[in-house]
C-alpha cells in the first residue's frame, strides 16, 4: 500500500525568505500523482500545486515550486517570498494513476509565517 | 471558493444518532470523494462515487454509507455515531472523464460533526 510521510510536523519561516517542506512516498507503481493541498485556519482545502510522475519537469505555481525526485520518492514543496498568508498546515498527497484507488495524505506540516 | 458545496456547516448530535452530510460537486464534476479529518490529523479517503456508481472504497465503517444521486449530489450517511467519529468531513468533486483518473479534487468548506 502507498503511503506518505511528511516528516516535519512544524516549520517556521520568516516573512520573505523561503521555505522547502519535505515529503517522500512509498509505492511500486509507475504511474501516479502528486499533490501539496494548504490548509489555511478556516479548514478549506486549497489546491497548492500538482505533480505527474511521467513528468521530469518540476511544477511550478508562482511563488511555489517542487523538487521531484521520482527515483528517491521524495516530493518536496519550496515557498518562495513567504507571506503571512502562507500560514497554513500543508498536506502531501498521492494518487495513483490506475482507478479504484484513492488519494493518500501525509500527515500535514504546520507552516508559521514570522512578519 | 471551489465550487463545491456542503450542509451543513455544523452538526451537533448525541451517540448512538443518524446524520447525512450532503455535497454538491462542481458543476460538470462526475465523481465526489468523501474524506474525514479527525483533530490534528491528515484526511483519510472514504469512498468515492462516479457517475452514481461507486468506484474505490477506503477505511469506510459499516456504519457509513454513501451514495449518489442522478443530479450527482452525493450524501453521507453515518449511524449508529460514537463520540470517535467527531470529525471534519469533506466532500472533493473532479471531472474523471477522458481517462483523466487522477485529476484534480477540489474540495468543500467540510461539515464539521460533533458527537456529544
Amino acid at each position: 500500500a502507498q503511503t506518505v510521510t511528511q516528516s516535519q510536523p512544524e516549520m517556521s519561516v520568516q516573512e520573505a525568505e523561503t521555505v522547502t517542506l519535505s515529503c517522500t512516498y512509498d509505492t511500486s507503481e509507475s504511474d501516479y500523482y502528486l499533490f501539496w493541498y494548504k490548509q489555511p485556519p478556516s479548514r478549506q482545502m486549497i489546491l497548492v500545486i500538482r505533480q505527474e510522475a511521467y513528468k521530469q519537469q518540476n511544477a511550478t505555481e508562482n511563488r511555489f515550486s517542487v523538487n521531484f525526485q521520482k527515483a528517491a520518492k521524495s516530493f518536496s514543496l519550496k515557498i518562495s517570498d513567504s507571506q503571512l498568508g502562507d500560514a497554513a498546515m500543508y498536506f502531501c498527497a498521492y494518487r495513483s494513476a490506475a482507478w479504484g484507488n484513492d488519494m493518500r495524505f501525509g500527515a500535514g506540516t504546520r507552516l508559521t509565517v514570522k512578519p | 471558493d471551489s465550487g463545491v458545496t456542503q450542509t451543513p456547516k455544523h452538526l451537533i448530535t448525541a451517540t448512538g444518532q443518524r446524520v447525512t452530510l450532503r455535497c454538491s460537486p462542481r458543476s460538470g464534476d462526475l465523481s465526489v470523494y468523501w474524506y474525514q479529518q479527525s483533530l490534528d490529523q491528515g484526511l483519510q479517503f472514504l469512498i468515492q462515487y462516479y457517475n452514481g456508481e461507486e468506484r474505490a472504497k477506503g477505511n469506510i465503517l459499516e456504519r457509513f454509507s454513501a451514495q449518489q444521486f442522478p443530479d450527482l449530489h452525493s450524501e453521507l450517511n453515518l449511524s449508529s455515531l460514537e463520540l470517535g467519529d467527531s470529525a471534519l468531513y469533506f466532500c472533493a468533486s473532479s471531472v474523471s472523464t477522458g481517462g483523466q483518473v487522477a485529476d484534480t479534487q477540489y474540495f468543500g468548506p467540510g461539515t464539521r460533526l460533533t458527537v456529544l
